[in-house]
Order: structure tokens, then C-alpha cells, then sequence
């Protein structure tokens, strides 16, 4: 089985701030990580994806995680926030093996709001 | 591109009725999901389809079912709805079942029951 945690529900920050969310997991298998956002009445998309290799994986739009294997966790940050990166985010694995192979489990979420 | 569609956009349902949430892809993809997402609670997997003519139990799978109706198609049903079933369900697909694939999801449906 696997499992997701979002450490905090809500993170208000201001414009131009650093921002860190925060996210672990737990595994009896290896996994593959995500990070989804979801504006306003939209659905979810892909932010970002760690698969192999370099530990850090960028977004087009500024944002980065760090895979950490010995803390199981996959913090997303970014150095600058704009406004427009009010949302929800979603830290989800994807297990790579057992019987919950493929299966997309996603944390509680967090709702950034920046404020100008 | 539609990418994943899902019908209603919204819908309101008094306590027992039954309905069907329909979720189309067109993006040729193997595998499909149904979430329901309430606050708090993240996204929780009710029933997902590894492939055509094939679905399984998610986390929460009680008071729905699921009909792979094609490769394209992939409905849930609520037989009987209950007040506990208010959420925004969400329908995603992933080209297969291959974990490090990306998921594609659609706008969600927006149910109340009453």
C-alpha cells in the first residue's frame, strides 16, 4: 500500500515571496512522484514529475521538487510567486510495483492563495 | 484536442435517485479513473479500468459502479444517491497502466444530493 501526506492544507504567501509545500510519502515499493495543480474550477494537470536520475525536476513555470529517498519526500518550491500561482497542489505517487502497480494515490492537497 | 470530457458539468439529485456520470478520451489511452474530491480528503480513486472490458475497486468504491462502455468510454453509476455522495468527481485517463505515466483529467462534475 502506499500513502500520501500534505503536511500543510492552506499556505498564504505574498507576491514575490519564496514558497515551500511540503509533501512525503510512503511506499513498500518504488514510486513514481507527481505534483498536479488545479486552478479555480478546473480540472488537474501535470506540474511536474519525478521518474529517475536528477533528484531535482523543474516546471516550465518556475517551480522545482527534490526527491528525497532517505526522508520519502518531494517538497515543491518556487523562489517567487506570482498571483497567478494561486491554487491547489497535489503531491501523488504511482507505484511501480506490487499489487498496487499503476495505481495514482494523491495527497489532501494545499491551497496556496498569494496575496499581492 | 477534448482530451477528457466529462457530462454534467453539474448536477442535483434528491436522496435515492440514480444517475450516470459519462467520461469520454480521445487521446487513444488504455486506462481510466473515476475520483471523487472533497475537501480536506485530496482525490480518492472509486473505480478505475486497466484496459478495455477490465475494472477494479479503488479506495472508496461503495454506492457506484462502473461500466467500461469502450475504449473510449467509461461511466459511473450511482444506483441509489445518498448526501454522503455530494462531491466533484473527476474521470482521468494515462495511456496504460505504466506508473510513470501522466494522467489527464477532466473538469469534473460538481454533484449535490439532497
Amino acid at each position: 500500500a502506499q500513502s500520501v501526506t500534505q503536511l500543510d492544507s492552506q499556505v498564504p504567501v505574498f507576491e514575490e515571496a519564496p514558497v515551500e509545500l511540503r509533501c512525503n510519502y510512503s511506499s513498500s515499493v518504488s514510486v513514481y512522484l507527481f505534483w498536479y495543480v488545479q486552478y479555480p474550477n478546473q480540472g488537474l494537470q501535470l506540474l511536474l514529475k519525478y521518474l529517475s536520475g536528477s533528484t531535482l525536476v523543474e516546471s516550465i513555470n518556475g517551480f522545482e521538487a527534490e526527491f528525497n529517498k532517505s526522508q520519502t519526500s518531494f517538497h515543491l518550491r518556487k523562489p517567487s510567486v506570482h498571483i497567478s500561482d494561486t491554487a491547489e497542489y497535489f503531491c501523488a505517487v504511482s507505484a511501480a510495483g506490487g499489487t498496487s502497480y499503476g495505481k495514482l494515490t494523491f495527497g489532501q492537497g494545499t491551497i496556496l492563495t498569494v496575496h499581492p | 484536442n477534448a482530451g477528457v470530457t466529462q457530462t454534467p458539468k453539474f448536477q442535483v439529485l434528491k436522496t435515492g435517485q440514480s444517475m450516470t456520470l459519462q467520461c469520454a478520451q480521445d487521446m487513444n489511452h488504455n486506462s481510466m479513473y473515476w475520483y471523487r474530491q472533497d475537501p480536506g480528503m485530496g482525490l480518492r480513486l472509486i473505480y478505475y479500468s486497466a484496459s478495455e472490458g477490465t475494472t477494479d475497486k479503488g479506495e472508496v468504491p461503495n454506492g457506484y459502479n462502473v461500466s467500461r462502455l469502450n475504449k473510449r468510454e467509461f461511466s459511473l453509476r450511482l444506483e441509489s444517491a445518498a448526501p454522503s455522495q455530494t462531491s466533484v468527481y473527476f474521470c482521468a485517463s494515462r495511456i496504460d497502466r505504466v506508473p510513470n505515466t501522466e494522467a489527464f483529467f477532466g473538469q469534473g462534475t460538481r454533484l449535490t444530493v439532497v
